[in-house]
């Protein structure tokens, strides 16, 4: 397709289990995006890459939090010893030029 | 410490009049706003946007307002249809500190009523 994907859709996990979630950006797009949305929350920034620049991990909320791109083109956001209050949906989005993000549907994680 | 701020958190308008939603900044730095809107279950999509240098941007029934004196910018749809029920988020980009990083508002969740 042309748009974001990623995958899985839906996750649950128990608490202290490690997590995975992927990202397939817009083919060509050089920037992309993590976002966390918790229940009743906004989006909350988590890291950026750009090109073969070093990421922006500013917004990583502690060091159980990875994520890596590889190739320039896919993503994988880890997190290690998942916590309740990692449960959120997971956003990733792309971009080419301009400040436009295009949005992937999500991975709902619930972690019990 | 909110940049980035949308005080109210939800909205209910009748079908087939204004929906106006509101967004205060705090940045005198942003220089490109954006309104992004989302449905349960999908990710955001992209609306409408303004830059700094503008004070107004129509597409179809979107109109963004900026009034960067006040910090403020506002979306309006007209008429409102029950397909536009959403969460609307506002966004802002920082061009000087941070060209690629965009801060998003809470968001307000929208309700057209038929």
């Amino acid at each position: 397709g042309a748009g974001v994907s990623q995958s899985p859709s839906n996750k649950v996990t128990e608490k202290g289990k490690d997590v995975e979630l992927r990202c397939d950006p817009i083919s060509g797009h050089t920037a992309l995006y993590w976002y966390r949305q918790s229940l009743g929350q906004g989006l909350e920034f988590l890291i950026y890459f750009q090109g073969n620049s070093a990421p922006d991990k500013s917004g990583l909320p502690s060091d159980r939090f990875s994520a890596e791109r590889t190739g320039g083109s896919v993503s994988t956001l880890t997190i290690q010893r998942t916590q309740q209050e990692d449960s959120a949906v997971y956003l990733c989005a792309s971009r080419l030029a301009e400040a436009t993000q295009y949005f992937g549907p999500g991975t709902r994680l619930t972690v019990l | 410490d909110q940049q980035v701020k949308q005080n109210s958190p939800s909205l209910s308008v009748q079908e087939g009049r204004i929906s106006i939603l509101n967004c205060d900044y705090t940045n005198s730095m942003f220089d490109y706003f954006l309104w992004y809107k989302k449905y349960p279950a999908e990710g955001p999509t992209f609306l409408i946007s303004i830059s700094s240098i503008k004070d107004k941007n129509e597409d179809g029934r979107f109109t963004v307002f900026l009034n960067k004196s006040a910090k403020h910018l506002s979306l309006h749809i007209v008429p409102s249809q029950p397909g536009d029920s959403a969460v609307y988020f506002c966004a802002a980009r920082d061009i000087i500190t941070s060209y690629d990083k965009v801060i998003f508002g809470p968001g307000t969740s929208l309700s057209v009523i038929p």
